[in-house]
């Protein structure tokens, strides 16, 4: 499994944008990045999943270079309900997911 | 539809009792996935299913089993509680196996071993 690196937290205020970058120097051809979000007391839910270019979706944008070695996301204008744990994952459908310790967002007003 | 539910919300056990930790999913899903997480940390895999009859160990099995007879249904039990296995446990399930494809969780169990 692809191992992955992500600042431990953030800090933002409402309105701004958000970037969090995920490093996965070790990326195989066939993996899939993937990020999840997970609120205080509950369990994660999925954001957005992509391969390679950016993928944009109602949430969120990420963004993967071409060597596909990082990806970060992109939370646009956030607020304080955005304060969250956010993991990102590295995996293809032969792996099981692994979570790391992910990114404490702390959105301030 | 109510995805994935899990009971109890809470508990507490005295050392050396015994419990099960249920998991149902309404989506038809084939896999399905038992995890802890513990205070401040990622989730670990305990468990999980490809389809009914058919379970595997994750990273920390130990102390656990779990059964899978049927497809909506996925309990994990807890054997001479400890301790250690104090923590929060989120029952997942997803259509296709792998980390490719989107997992849904249950709302979580948070278990307390004194």
């Amino acid at each position: 499994l692809a191992k992955t690196t992500q600042p431990i937290s953030m800090d933002s205020y409402e309105g701004q944008e958000v970037n969090i970058t995920c490093s996965h120097n070790n990326i195989a051809t066939n993996d899939y990045i993937t990020w999840y979000q997970q609120f205080p007391s509950q369990g994660p839910r999925f954001i957005i999943q992509g391969y390679k270019t950016k993928v944009t979706n109602e949430v969120a944008s990420l963004f993967i270079p071409a060597d596909r070695k990082s990806s970060t996301l992109s939370l646009p204008r956030v607020s304080l309900s955005d304060t969250a744990v956010y993991y990102c994952l590295v995996g293809n459908a032969g792996n099981m997911l692994t979570f790391g310790g992910g990114t404490r967002l702390m959105v301030k007003p | 539809n109510a995805g994935v539910t899990q009971t109890p919300k809470f508990r507490i056990l005295k050392i050396g009792q015994s419990m099960t930790l249920q998991c149902a999913q309404d989506m038809n899903h084939n896999y399905m996935y038992w995890y802890r997480q513990d205070p401040g940390m990622g989730l670990k895999l305990i468990y999980y299913s490809v389809g009914a009859g058919i379970t595997d160990k994750g990273e920390v099995p130990n102390g656990y089993n779990v059964s899978r007879s049927t497809t909506e249904d996925f309990p994990l039990r807890l054997e001479l509680a400890a301790p250690s296995q104090t923590s929060v446990y989120f029952c997942a399930s997803s259509y296709l196996q792998g980390a490719s494809y989107e997992q849904y969780f249950g709302p979580g169990t948070r278990l307390t071993v004194t």
